[in-house]
């Protein structure tokens, strides 16, 4: 149980164009996910979180307009990275939570975003 | 705020010998600490969390951890490694939000 997915699980894309990628939280209702950062042979780092209904809140840093985050239902949130450069190209992870299975963080498989 | 702090960006150990990393952390609020292994190109997936019961955890495939309060430690330990434990691991804090360390390669010789 408590399965997350990831989609696509890479996307090669121009510069300037956006770029969508959808999580899903499989088997559970999620009534919160995150949205991860990772750069090669870095750590994860968190850019918003996210609950059902509402504005994604978003860490210090990350911006808004560029990385629209949208969570329209319990099992599905998206990352639309806007006008996309080269220094966006990262591996993105999200994750999924729920009060009923004591807020544990799930984790999708992640996307590898690549922008020439 | 909480920060994590893991000790070894890469540590090589032989098949069978015993694994250790090391992770410090710091934290204003009694933590939940959790321990998480990452394949390449793979998402994370939970070894093992400590959630103020047991002070030593055991979690999947082998490994298990021990939180120490007057050490601010919880160290991750394997008692005789395989090659397919061969992987990144996150050790990482839950105070208002998950942080993670920076990451231990581990490298596993034949």
């Amino acid at each position: 149980g408590a399965v997350v997915s990831q989609h696509p699980s890479r996307v090669i894309c121009k510069s300037g164009t956006s770029v969508k990628i959808e999580c899903r939280s499989l088997d559970f209702q999620a009534t919160t996910m995150f949205w991860y950062r990772q750069f090669p042979k870095q750590s994860l780092m968190l850019m918003a979180t996210s609950n059902e209904g509402s504005k994604a809140t978003y860490e210090q840093g990350v911006e808004k307009d560029k990385f629209l985050i949208n969570h329209a239902s319990l099992t599905l949130s998206t990352l639309t990275v806007t006008s996309a450069h080269p220094e966006d190209s990262s591996f993105y992870i999200c994750s999924a939570s729920s009060r009923t299975l004591r807020n544990e963080q799930f984790f999708g498989p992640g996307t590898r975003l690549t922008v020439l | 705020a909480q920060s994590v702090t893991q000790l070894g960006s890469h540590v090589s150990v032989s098949e069978g010998a015993l694994v250790l990393l090391r992770c410090n952390y710091s934290s204003s609020v009694p933590p939940y600490l959790f321990w998480y292994v990452q394949y390449p190109n793979q998402g994370l997936q939970l070894l093992l969390k400590y959630t103020s019961a047991a002070t030593l955890v055991k979690g999947i495939n082998g490994f298990e951890a021990e939180f120490k309060k007057s050490e601010t430690s919880f160290h991750l330990t394997k008692p005789s490694a395989h090659m397919s434990d061969a992987a990144e691991y996150f050790c990482a804090v839950y105070g208002n939000k998950l942080v993670f360390g920076a990451g231990t390669i581990l490298r596993v010789k034949s």
